[in-house]
């Protein structure tokens, strides 16, 4: 099975921040990774697929690069709303796998 | 617009089982692959099971193979799980999720609310 570390594990940041979330694979996959958005009580959302495509409605402060086994989850100008744990998931192939998350909260 | 309402969890003695469905709508059922995820309380996701659209191609994680069993009714529009011989481990919120139309695992863009399964004694 494909193992994903994600770091770091939780993340304090301000408003207004830039802040970076990563996501390493324990073999190539080849840009079939997704990132999700999941608020207490909530069921995850997507964000990014395909490493680096917005899904529709997601707002543009949210991006995603990277190739190969390492990837990134990058949110510009952080906005209250977007405290919440991320999840980075593998889907090249199956068991699909996920990370282990990063809560992300408030300075 | 899509909807995935799950049911059927709920408090369960360890070995015992439990059959978990999801009803789907706003989509044609039979046309897409369907997943289950897991999350334990407070912890991670994970994947669970997969089936594609006509039930041809069913896989497992590793943690459930041989004790939970996939399947649809696309006449129903609804996904199950059947878990038997369950363990504490598997105390979690059960999510459905759709796949896509080929058996290609995708990104899960549609999820359920889930259903709570609690196995203890």
């Amino acid at each position: 099975d494909i193992q994903m570390t994600q770091s770091p594990a939780s993340l304090s940041a301000s408003l207004g921040e830039t802040v970076t979330i990563e996501c390493r694979a324990s073999e190539d996959i080849y840009n079939g990774l997704a990132w999700y958005q999941q608020k207490p009580g909530k069921s995850p959302q997507l964000l990014i697929y395909n490493a680096n495509s917005l899904h529709t409605g997601v707002p543009s402060r949210f991006s995603g690069s990277g190739s190969g086994t390492q990837y990134s989850l990058k949110i510009n100008s952080l906005q209250s709303e977007d405290v919440a744990s991320y999840f980075c998931q593998q889907y090249y192939n199956y068991p699909n796998t996920f990370g282990a998350g990063t809560k992300l909260e408030l300075k | 617009e899509v909807q995935l309402v799950e049911s059927g969890g709920g408090l369960v003695q360890p070995g015992r089982s439990l059959k978990l469905s999801c009803v789907a709508s706003g989509f044609t059922f039979s046309n897409y692959g369907m997943n289950w995820i897991r999350q334990a309380p407070g912890k991670g996701l994970e994947w669970v099971a997969y089936i594609s659209s006509g039930s041809s191609y069913i896989y497992y994680a590793e943690t459930v193979k041989g004790r939970f069993t996939i399947s649809r009714d696309n006449a129903k529009n609804t996904l199950y799980l059947q878990m038997t011989s369950l363990r504490s481990e598997d105390t979690a919120l059960y999510y459905c999720a759709r796949g896509g139309i080929t058996i290609a695992a995708i990104p899960f863009a549609w999820w359920g609310q889930g259903t709570l399964v609690t196995v203890s004694s």
